[in-house]
């Protein structure tokens, strides 16, 4: 069973790049990587997905190696209302499983 | 854009109600979930729907059950409350990309409902 492990949380400051890592070992071979944001009061917010390699939109980036075992979400230039809790999921259609992770609270300070 | 909306953002009941909570999307989306949400635990997926009346348990389905007469809503039901379902409750529904009833497309999530069991 894939279960997922990121930082409980980070710091960083505006205009700097962030990197999230999420550990997922024992992810499914059909297992897709997803990233969502959330915030206060609000349910949680796609922002990019990937199956490996390298994934980017126009919000982030998302970097998986070739063993898949870990995935980093990358946000570019991060501003104050980046500040959120980001959460790593594990997926798809091999399983009826959808693993989250716990969640990592991303600060940004000015 | 998708609108996922949950019939009550707080709620507080006694030990042994009976709890009600109500989602609607409005994008024909097959797919629905219940989650909830604690602190350190992330979401953990109760129930999910791939069509109308259909239902397959997720991780965490003890204490809960669900109902989807119509494609556009999704129950959760609590019979009987108990503290320890004290919790933010997510809904959130998805489309289904391929054929698949569990795909790993978009879920788009309701605002919550911050139950309290007194």
């Amino acid at each position: 069973l894939a279960k997922t492990t990121q930082p409980i949380s980070m710091d960083s400051y505006e205009g700097q790049e962030v990197n999230i890592t999420c550990s997922h070992n024992n992810i499914a071979t059909n297992d897709y990587i997803t990233w969502y944001q959330q915030f206060p009061s609000q349910g949680p917010r796609f922002i990019i997905q990937g199956y490996k390699t390298k994934v980017t939109n126009e919000v982030a980036s998302l970097f998986i190696p070739a063993d898949r075992k870990s995935s980093t979400l990358s946000l570019p230039r991060v501003s104050l209302s980046d500040t959120a809790v980001y959460y790593c999921l594990v997926g798809g259609l091999s399983n009826y499983q959808l693993i989250w992770g716990a969640g990592t609270k991303l600060i940004i300070k000015p | 854009d998708v609108k996922v909306t949950q019939s009550s953002r707080y709620l507080v009941k006694r030990t042994g109600e009976k709890v009600f909570l109500e989602c609607v999307q409005d994008m024909d989306h097959e797919n629905m979930f219940w989650y909830r949400q604690d602190p350190g635990l992330g979401l953990r997926l109760i129930y999910f729907s791939y069509d109308v009346k259909m239902k397959e348990k997720g991780d965490i389905p003890e204490g809960y059950s669900v109902s989807r007469e119509k494609k556009e809503r999704f129950s959760l039901i609590l019979e009987s409350a108990s503290t320890n379902q004290t919790s933010m409750y997510l809904c959130a529904s998805s489309l289904v990309n391929s054929g698949a009833p569990l795909t790993t497309d978009t879920q788009y999530f309701g605002p919550g409902t911050r139950l309290t069991v007194l």
